[in-house]
């Protein structure tokens, strides 16, 4: 079974500094991964996903991440943070071959943003 | 395109109470998802639809909650004889199914909030 671990609960960064969040998946075969953004009462919105190819993948907003299979992570960045990326980020992988399978989620990363 | 849509966006209910919740999900999807996701957790799959078809439980989805998906269009959520424990998010997604090949994005709504007393 699939499984995430996001190392970071909370990460807090300065305005127009760099972002990594961390992401780890476990999953046998060739995993569709993903990071969603949920600001407060909002639902989660796609940042970018990975399905094959090119290991660097451009999402909205600015963010990229990259697959790495031999390290088994796919870490979101941004080289230059705004005040409003403050919300929670969840990595999420999904099966292959079954296609629309249910995500599997990460427990998130909490960022805050200071001036 | 209205998005996802979910009702009501915020429940309180007492123990012991049923409560149904309702999603509407991007008109062309077919693919329907419910997922619960409790404070300082991700979301975790409940249960998924097909058209109408039921096509997958997750064992945290007990005998006490039910879903169901009449027409292919929108989806209900009812969970009867409320536990404290039943208190979380209630988030719906829907999508569009391909054949074979990647799976596709997964549109969320907002979420029912559900707080049992």
């Amino acid at each position: 079974a699939q499984s995430v671990t996001q190392p970071d609960i909370h990460i807090t960064v300065s305005e127009g500094a760099s972002l990594e969040l961390r992401c780890n998946y476990s999953y046998g075969a060739t995993p569709y991964l993903f990071w969603y953004v949920q600001s407060p009462g909002q639902g989660l919105q796609l940042l970018l996903k990975y399905f094959s190819g090119d290991t660097l993948v451009q999402g909205i907003k600015g963010f990229e991440a990259e697959f790495k299979r031999s390290q088994s992570s796919f870490n979101l960045r941004k080289p230059s943070v705004h005040w409003s990326d403050a919300a929670e980020y969840f990595c999420a992988v999904g099966a292959e071959a079954s296609g629309n399978t249910p995500l599997v989620f990460g427990k998130g990363t909490r960022l805050s943003v200071i001036a | 395109d209205t998005g996802v849509s979910q009702n009501p966006r915020h429940k309180i209910t007492k123990r012991g109470q049923n409560v149904t919740f309702r999603c509407d999900p991007i008109s062309e999807h077919n693919r329907l998802y419910w997922y619960r996701q409790t404070l300082g957790q991700g979301p975790e799959f409940l249960t998924y639809f097909q058209n109408e078809a039921q096509l997958e439980k997750s064992r945290l989805l007990s005998d006490r909650f039910s879903a169901e998906r009449p027409k292919g269009s929108f989806s209900t959520l009812e969970i009867q004889r409320t536990e404290q424990g039943d208190s979380a998010m209630y988030l719906c997604a829907s999508s569009s199914s391909v054949s074979g090949g990647h799976p596709d994005e997964q549109f969320f709504g907002p979420g029912t909030r559900l707080t049992v007393l």
